[in-house]
């Protein structure tokens, strides 16, 4: 099986503008999940989605959002983007297999906030 | 509210050595947790995950402990080598969260394996 890919691998934008990431699940996962990685806060939940609701949210600004696409793949969208914004954003699928959820993530995609 | 620490922050170690990484959560209400590899810039690779239910999980040659009562993992890795050099990190599936994908990841921990 095909892992799980997002576009673009790396963005560069000036503070106030908006930009849209995307993710492409492993094929048959239905939960994609958002996180956000800098060095001083790590890795941190953005949101999840699930059959195209919104079912867990992290502690973020409305500025960050997200939906899903009936075939699973996942945007996420910032905007009005913020210096502090620059960070590598993961994207991670997982199925409920034996009980519980084991995430797999994708490469990331780095953005960079000028 | 979940919290997930990883000690040490860096270890180095000689390759040949065999060594533990160790995670602990103040919540022991988790339904599972999972090690990760994070080689730099790069994603994150699933190395074990470990449910609720289980004490231990082994892949070639890495061992992972759960043992919640006291709220603890430990990642054993035996006989490191140079390629074993990543950020190790620790992540728990909160059981307020326990029908979705969220996880809690600690800070992680960098390991250098000398040759």
């Amino acid at each position: 099986k095909a892992g799980v890919t997002q576009t673009p691998r790396y963005l560069i934008k000036t503070r106030g503008q908006q930009v849209t990431l995307s993710c492409s699940p492993i094929s048959g996962h239905r939960s994609v999940s958002w996180y956000q990685q800098t060095p001083g806060q790590g890795l941190q939940f953005l949101f999840e989605y699930f059959s195209e609701t919104q079912r867990n949210k992290g502690n973020f600004p409305g500025r960050f959002s997200g939906r899903q696409f009936s075939n699973s793949r996942s945007e996420m969208n910032v905007s009005t983007l913020e210096l502090g914004d620059s960070a590598l954003y993961l994207c991670a699928s997982s199925s409920r297999t034996g009980g519980t959820y084991e995430q797999y993530f994708g490469p990331g995609t780095r953005l960079t906030v000028t | 509210k979940q919290e997930v620490t990883q000690i040490p922050a860096a270890l180095s170690v000689p390759e040949g050595e065999n060594l533990v990484l160790n995670c602990s959560f103040t919540d022991s209400a988790i339904y599972n947790l999972q090690w990760f590899r994070q080689d730099p810039g790069k994603g994150l690779t699933s190395l074990l995950l470990i449910q609720s239910s289980q004490r231990e999980q082994t892949s070639g040659r890495l061992n992972a402990s759960l043992d919640k009562s006291s709220g603890r993992s430990t990642l054993y890795i035996a006989a490191s080598q140079p390629g074993d050099s990543a950020t190790y990190l620790c992540a728990v599936g909160d059981h307020g969260s326990s029908n979705t994908g969220k996880l809690i990841f600690g800070q992680g921990t960098t390991l250098q394996v000398k040759p």
